[in-house]
């Protein structure tokens, strides 16, 4: 059964840093790995879609990584900014099912 | 529409009452999710079609809940008889593909419908 598990749970940095979250699923049989960002009370907006060929997606700021034989993928935000405070959730597909499996998120507060 | 549109956006129901959640998905769209998500967690996976069929239902709690996208666009989810454990966000997401066929296979996810059953 796959689990996903994102680290840490909270963060809360000052403007301008850059930043790393984790995401671990326990399955390495994916078809692809996807990032969102959900703002409080809204829905999800889809950041990066990573497929399992590929080893890296970059849109502007954000660059992640998939390493499946380990298991991990990251999310690397470059020069925080306020406006990148949100929950971030990644899902994993696996092989053989339709659905996506989430983490239960990391809340990240940028402090100006 | 340019994106997924979930109505209501909120429903407060009474206990033991039956409510019916839209989801509208991206044009041309073949595959459709449910999810479910509570205060705090992330989302879990209720069921999915491709098209008009409804692939996998795996994940709906209870017979209670039923779902349907009859022209393979427009679904429905239902919850009959509402208990206080339905309250959560409803999730709706699309994808042009399905899942495991090469590119195309983005979820885009709605706004969601808040749910509180009192």
């Amino acid at each position: 059964k796959q689990e996903v598990t994102q680290i840490p749970a909270a963060l809360s940095v000052p403007e301008g840093e850059n930043l790393v979250l984790n995401c671990s699923f326990t399955d390495s049989a994916i078809y692809n790995l996807q990032w969102f960002r959900q703002d409080p009370g809204k829905g999800l907006t889809s950041l990066l879609l990573i497929q399992s060929s590929q080893r890296e997606q970059t849109s502007g700021r954000l660059n992640a990584s998939l390493d499946k034989s380990s298991g991990r993928s990251t999310l690397y935000i470059a020069a925080s900014q306020p406006g990148d405070s949100a929950t971030y959730l990644c899902a994993v597909s696996t092989s053989g099912t339709y659905k996506y499996i989430f983490g239960t998120g990391t809340r990240l507060k940028v402090l100006a | 529409g340019a994106g997924v549109s979930q109505s209501p956006r909120y429903k407060v129901a009474k206990r033991g009452q039956d409510v019916a959640l839209r989801c509208d998905p991206i044009s041309g769209h073949v595959s459709l999710f449910w999810y479910q998500q509570a205060l705090g967690q992330g989302p879990e996976f209720l069921t999915y079609f491709q098209n008009e069929a409804q692939l996998d239902k795996s994940g709906l709690p209870s017979d209670r809940f039923f779902a349907e996208r009859p022209e393979g666009s427009v679904s429905t989810l239902k919850i009959q008889r509402t208990q206080q454990e339905d309250s959560a966000v409803y999730l709706c997401a699309s994808s042009l593909r399905q899942p495991g066929h090469g590119m195309n296979t983005e979820a885009f996810f709605g706004q969601g419908t808040r749910l509180t059953v009192v």
